[in-house]
């Protein structure tokens, strides 16, 4: 079945350091990636997609290459702040719109 | 911005009552989804919708939890009898399907505790 693996948090880093969160994914067909956010004592947001190989999805100074090879989909950022503290959940939603399959969520810690 | 809008935010009940969660998806998208958070199990999928109709409810304890849409702009996800196990976040989502990328957007969520 379609799965999604994160690696297990938290991450801890400080302001100006370089993110990478790891995502790797199985699945068949040809699903779209995503990456979601969560703030403290709120919902969801959707961060940034990709829905074909090769594809960069890109948002607010983050960024994911959909890497078909690899089955990965790696969130990065250059310069964290800390404002990004926060937790991430990498998803797969396969073809046809079916239900999305997250991760266990990655929590980054920023410190000044 | 439209916006998934979920009631009530908080929610603390008794083992035993009943609670109603409420969804009111985003104006024009035709599926809507119920997910469960918590500490230990993570984001779980409870149960979703296409067009009003049930697609899929596997996730959700058939005895006690109940899931709806009495019309498009409505969802509402019923627990009765409530259970301290049950205590979690409770969100909503919804999405166009057909839309490029599948993308769901999620409401803040329903955080009830039963006591």
């Amino acid at each position: 079945g379609n799965s999604v693996t994160q690696m297990e948090g938290p991450v801890t880093l400080s302001e100006e350091a370089f993110l990478t969160i790891n995502c790797t994914y199985t699945a068949t067909g040809y699903p779209s990636l995503f990456w979601y956010v969560q703030y403290p004592g709120e919902g969801l947001q959707l961060l940034l997609k990709a829905t074909k190989a090769d594809d960069k999805g890109s948002n607010k100074g983050f960024e994911a290459t959909y890497r078909k090879e690899t089955t990965s989909f790696h969130l990065e950022k250059g310069s964290v702040q800390v404002s990004d503290s926060a937790v991430y959940f990498c998803a797969l939603g396969n073809t046809g719109f079916q239900k999305l399959v997250f991760g266990t969520g990655t929590r980054l810690l920023v410190s000044p | 911005d439209a916006r998934v809008t979920q009631t009530p935010r908080d929610k603390v009940t008794e083992m035993g009552q009943e609670v109603t969660m409420r969804c009111q998806p985003i104006l024009g998208h035709n599926t809507v989804f119920w997910y469960r958070q918590t500490m230990m199990q993570g984001l779980e999928l409870l149960a979703y919708f296409r067009n009003r109709a049930p697609l899929d409810d596997s996730g959700m304890p058939k005895d006690r939890f109940s899931a709806e849409m009495p019309d498009a702009t409505l969802a509402t996800l019923k627990i009765q009898p409530s259970e301290p196990r049950d205590s979690a976040v409770y969100f909503c989502a919804s999405g166009l399907a057909g839309s490029s990328g599948n993308t769901i957007y999620f409401g803040e969520g329903s955080w009830l505790t039963v006591v």
